[in-house]
């Protein structure tokens, strides 16, 4: 079953403009991560934060995580047209466990 | 990274028959291996857990006789759609787990299958 919401679901920006996209789950987790789709291709990892940690960057992208609020957020910047894709937040329960997806956000961004 | 690899990356096949969808992961053992389905615009929905040696558990509402999971070794799984009907078009994509219960666990997700039934 799915357990993450991911808000918005369709995002729409210029380049050179952040893209912030935000992920909802609703029960305890062990990491969170965030993937990147290309239209009609296969998952790319983006990056993984685990339950204890808050903040973590790659690169472009920066990614929280408030256990609180049971909430992540994926913050890209300086985006480029390349970036256009679906964006899903994924998380799992403990080892061994199997990955549940969130909705995902959709992305497009325009040169 | 690690490497795991899906085959055929895409089939199509007509109403009725049955389609064998093969998952390898080609540089490390995996006891389990997990399978996913992606509808058009929609997220990835897990199927069901592949484990090595044992039956594979499926997820509520995953039709086990439909959808028949083998993981005969630790680098193979397969996923055979008995009487496909159109349906069950959609994305396939597996996922193996490396390094199960250490903290160097990942899992790596397979290119996907897209599977069209006429």
């Amino acid at each position: 079953s799915q357990q993450g919401e991911e808000d918005p679901q369709a995002l729409s920006i210029q380049e050179g403009e952040n893209a912030t996209m935000n992920c909802s789950y609703k029960t305890s987790i062990n990491n969170l991560q965030w993937y990147r789709q290309n239209s009609g291709r296969g998952l790319v990892h983006l990056i993984l934060i685990r339950s204890n940690e808050r903040e973590k960057h790659s690169g472009r992208l920066r990614v929280t995580l408030d256990t609180s609020k049971k909430s992540s957020s994926l913050l890209i910047t300086a985006s480029r047209a390349a970036d256009t894709a679906s964006y899903f937040c994924a998380t799992d329960k403990g080892a061994g466990t199997a990955l549940i997806f969130g909705k995902g956000t959709t992305l497009s961004v325009s040169s | 990274g690690a490497v795991v690899s899906q085959h055929p990356s895409w089939v199509i096949c007509k109403s009725g028959t049955s389609v064998k969808i093969e998952c390898r992961s080609l540089d490390f053992q995996a006891t389990t291996m997990f399978w996913y389905r992606q509808f058009p615009k929609q997220s990835l929905m897990l199927m069901a857990t592949s484990n090595e040696g044992s039956k594979a558990t499926y997820e509520q509402g995953v039709e086990k006789d439909k959808f028949l999971i083998n993981h005969a070794s630790l680098t193979l799984s397969t996923l055979t759609v008995t009487s496909a009907h159109p349906e069950d078009s959609s994305f396939y994509i597996c996922s193996a787990l490396r390094g199960p219960g250490t903290p160097q666990e990942t899992q790596y997700f397979g290119p996907g299958t897209r599977l069209l039934v006429l």
